[in-house]
Order: structure tokens, then C-alpha cells, then sequence
């Protein structure tokens, strides 16, 4: 498996909640992502960073903010929790961002918001 | 920005059938096709990617081909066996973009 650590694997969290996901890589790629999969939705782009401190918004990042200080982690923070962001949330790692190369994905993390 | 559309959405085969799933995508640039496989709880892995300049590739059981005039990629399974039960995604990249657009996946059940 590519070097991509996901955590925490699950979560319950109540609304109006902060919840923070946190991805970690080994392989110094410099484009990471992350997906969100609901069903009948495939995956779905938040937010993806293609450096540190370089981010850009995904097709459903509303409700969502992301941080990459480092080149190995990045962060997804969601601000103030909804029933609508119970999902189950990937983070992919690319070297150059498609461009000819694939993305690896780490995991995931399901998250439930009560 | 790029749509990749894919079909079926669920797919049932009995084992040693074939399997064909199809993809279309919309932008003329994108020159990249990798497919994913998802099994139950874990994230999607690559089994098999195409690159624009070639038509056709195979791995074994598996084969992808691409028809760069109709944008449409599919990915074929011989021979099924129960462990190809799995979600398959398509999706395609460009040299100018950042990103992977990703079709909605299929769920392939083989039937023992």
C-alpha cells in the first residue's frame, strides 16, 4: 500500500460540532485530495492541495476548509458539523496530479454525524 | 470541466462470465484512463490505466480500450471469478488540470 494513513478511521460526532480529519503521506507526493463517497454519488471532490499552503476547492467543498502546512499532511476540517456530511471520506495522494500518473487513496474514515 | 459518465451502475454475472463496464467522458484533452477497484471497506485501488496513444491494453484478465473519436473507454473481466465482486470506477485526467474526474462507480457482483 502507498504510504497514506487516514485518521481516525471512524468517528460519531454530534451537529454544530468542530470535526477535523487529518491525512498523513510517506511518499512525498505533492498533490493530495480529498473525496467524499456517498452512494449513487461515486467520489466526490471536496478540496485538493497541490503544495504546501496551496489548496483549491473541489465541486462540494461548501461546509468545508482545508490546511497543508507540511508536505506529508493535510487536514480537512469541517466547521460546523451537519447530518449531511455523515460519509465516508477519502484522501488521495497523486505525484502530479493526474498528468499521466494515478492517484492513491488512503483508507478512509466514516464519519456520523448525530 | 471534464464529466465522465458510467454505466451500468450495478452489474450482476455469473462466475467465468464476462464483465464489460463503459465510460464516456466529455473533454477532448483528457489523455489519461485509469480504473479503480474498491473492495468492502477499504479505498479504491488502481487494477489498470490507458493512455491516449494506445487503444487497447490487457493485464491478464482484464482489459481496457479506448476510442478517442467517441470520448468512451470501457474496462472487460473474462473469466469472473467471486473476488472481482467489487465497486469499479473509471476516470480521466488532462496534462493541463489537477484533478481526477471520477465516474460514479459500478457495483459487479459474480454469482458462484
Amino acid at each position: 500500500d502507498a504510504g497514506i494513513t487516514q485518521s481516525p478511521r471512524h468517528k460519531v460526532t454530534e451537529t454544530g460540532t468542530p470535526v477535523t480529519l487529518r491525512c498523513h503521506q510517506t511518499e512525498n507526493h505533492r498533490y493530495m485530495y480529498w473525496y467524499r463517497q456517498d452512494p449513487g454519488h461515486g467520489l466526490r471532490l471536496i478540496h485538493y492541495s497541490y503544495g504546501v499552503k496551496d489548496t483549491d476547492k473541489g465541486e462540494v467543498s461548501d461546509g468545508y476548509s482545508v490546511s497543508r502546512s507540511k508536505t506529508e499532511d493535510f487536514l480537512l476540517t469541517l466547521e460546523s458539523a451537519t447530518s449531511s456530511q455523515t460519509s465516508v471520506y477519502f484522501c488521495a495522494i497523486s505525484p502530479m496530479g493526474g498528468k499521466g500518473t494515478e492517484a492513491f487513496f488512503g483508507q478512509g474514515t466514516r464519519l456520523t454525524v448525530v | 470541466g471534464e464529466n465522465v459518465e458510467q454505466h451500468p451502475s450495478t452489474l450482476s454475472v455469473q462466475e467465468g462470465d464476462s464483465a464489460v463496464i463503459k465510460c464516456t467522458y466529455s473533454d477532448s484533452a483528457s489523455n489519461y484512463f485509469p480504473w479503480y477497484k474498491q473492495e468492502l471497506g477499504k479505498g479504491p485501488q488502481l487494477i489498470i490505466d490507458i493512455r491516449s496513444n494506445v487503444g487497447e491494453k490487457k493485464d491478464q484478465r482484464i482489459a481496457v480500450t479506448l476510442n478517442k473519436t467517441a470520448k468512451h473507454f470501457s474496462l472487460h473481466i473474462t473469466e469472473t471469478q467471486p473476488e472481482d465482486s467489487a465497486v469499479y470506477f473509471c476516470a480521466a485526467t488532462s496534462n493541463t488540470g489537477n484533478q481526477f474526474y471520477f465516474g460514479t462507480g459500478t457495483s459487479l457482483t459474480v454469482i458462484p
